[in-house]
């Protein structure tokens, strides 16, 4: 099973800082790698899929990068509805999500 | 518009089991294959299993291949997930997920939950 292994675990930022979420998988996935952004309550959302493609109706904002094992969620300028947990996942071989960043207002 | 709309909330005794069901509609529901992903209190996401609707061909992940049934029925445009042999660490949030697009199996839309509790 492909490990998939997010850093940090938590993350405190201010309204309007640039923010970094890193990925990493425990062998090559290309880009077969998505992300998602889940708030208290909510379903996940789909925010990246192929590293790097945004999700329909996704702000500009968020941009992913990355290959093979390592990856990045960046986020520009954080808004407040942005305060929420971030969930990378593979899906080259069946799907394996990392344990989550939570973005956390500081 | 794209929907999935999940069951109802469901309380079971250990070792039975229970069956959750996915409507969905905006869409053709051949054209798109459905995952089911579970979470835990307080807890991560985890893939539970993908079909592809076309062809009925359904993947589960290990941790639950000997308990976990996908199908679908293309006359109502549903999806069904049994979980059989039900334990406490079986109490979750259960989602729906439709591909994002016909080629790529990613979790694009998702139903709104259904939350399972075991309990004897």
């Amino acid at each position: 099973e492909i490990v998939m292994t997010q850093s940090p675990a938590t993350l405190s930022v201010s309204p309007g800082e640039r923010v970094t979420l890193s990925c990493r998988a425990s062998q090559s996935i290309s880009s077969n790698l998505a992300w998602y952004q889940q708030k208290p309550g909510q379903a996940p959302r789909l925010l990246i899929y192929g590293a790097s493609t945004r999700a329909t109706g996704i702000p500009a904002r968020f941009s992913g990068s990355g290959s093979e094992t390592d990856f990045t969620l960046t986020i520009n300028s954080l808004q407040s509805e942005d305060f929420a947990i971030y969930y990378c996942q593979q899906y080259v071989d069946r799907w394996t999500f990392g344990q989550g960043t939570k973005v956390e207002i500081k | 518009q794209v929907q999935l709309v999940q069951s109802g909330a469901e309380v079971k005794k250990p070792g039975a089991s229970v069956r959750l069901s996915c409507k969905t509609s905006g869409y053709t529901f051949t054209n798109f294959g459905v995952s089911w992903v579970r979470q835990a209190p307080g807890q991560g996401l985890e893939w539970m299993g993908w079909i592809s609707v076309d062809n009925g061909g359904p993947i589960s992940a290990q941790k639950f291949q000997d308990r976990v049934t996908i199908s679908t029925d293309t006359s109502t445009a549903t999806v069904y997930m049994d979980l059989r042999r039900l334990t406490s660490d079986d109490t979750a949030v259960y989602y729906c997920a439709r591909d994002v697009r016909w080629d790529v199996a990613v979790a694009g839309v998702w139903g709104q939950g259904t939350l399972v509790t075991v309990s004897s």
